[in-house]
């Protein structure tokens, strides 16, 4: 198994423009999100997932876009990039009851200048 | 908001030393989860303790939880440089709807020195 994989690994982008962040898992995992880790802040939830079709929003998902199709891709896409987006951001899955381990992707570090 | 406040923020020991982190909470929990995090990298669990649950082990690994207070603790016995990490708790809600959400602490950083 691949697990849960992540593309770009690194990304540039200038203030105003849009792009999407790729995540896909091979485990079949129900639940599925997006948190960013910024520097002395941990790791914050944007959007989550618990099956095709359904999503919802976390902690800080203003400025972020989800959608899930399939259950094995859960991309997110960034509206209109802002510099405070600048950020690392790990996608996870997961069985969907509580008392399961969550998987992360290799992170995908994002600047906005 | 932060679920998970973690203490110390670094440490810094021997090899072979003990290393003790700690996390508090806010809320009650369904369970408390123990994840690290090489530099650069994604992070991988470690351990998960359920709420009615007081002390768990996995290798040199042992997790304590206190419910009452509302704390864990992450001790790493004999501790090895590779043991070099981020270290985060994260909280599992209690509740229905909380599904696999956690909350996540903003880590300790461990230095195990050669």
């Amino acid at each position: 198994n691949a697990g849960v994989t992540q593309t770009p690994k690194f990304q540039v982008l200038k203030t105003g423009q849009s792009m999407t962040l790729q995540c896909a898992q091979d485990m079949n995992h129900e639940y599925m999100s997006w948190y960013r880790q910024d520097p002395g802040m941990g790791l914050r939830l944007i959007h989550y997932s618990v099956g095709a079709g359904i999503t919802d929003q976390g902690e800080v998902p203003n400025g972020y876009n989800v959608s899930r199709s399939t259950t094995e891709d859960f991309p997110l896409r960034l509206l209109s990039a802002a510099p405070s987006q600048t950020s690392v951001y790990f996608c996870a899955s997961s069985y969907l009851a509580q008392s399961y381990e969550q998987y992360f992707g290799p992170g995908t570090r994002l600047t906005v200048t | 908001s932060q679920q998970g406040e973690e203490d110390p923020q670094a440490l810094s020991i021997q090899e072979g030393e003990n290393a003790t982190m700690n996390c508090s909470y806010k809320t009650s929990i369904n369970n408390l989860q123990w994840y690290r995090q090489n530099s650069g990298r994604g992070l991988v669990h470690l351990i998960l303790i359920r709420s009615n649950e007081r002390e768990k082990h996995s290798g040199r690994l042992r997790v304590t939880l206190d419910t009452s207070k509302k704390s864990s603790s992450l001790l790493i016995t004999a501790s090895r440089a590779a043991d070099t990490a981020s270290y985060f708790c994260a909280t599992a809600m209690a509740g229905g709807t909380s599904y696999g959400k956690l909350t996540f602490g903003q880590g300790t950083i461990l230095t195990v020195h050669p």
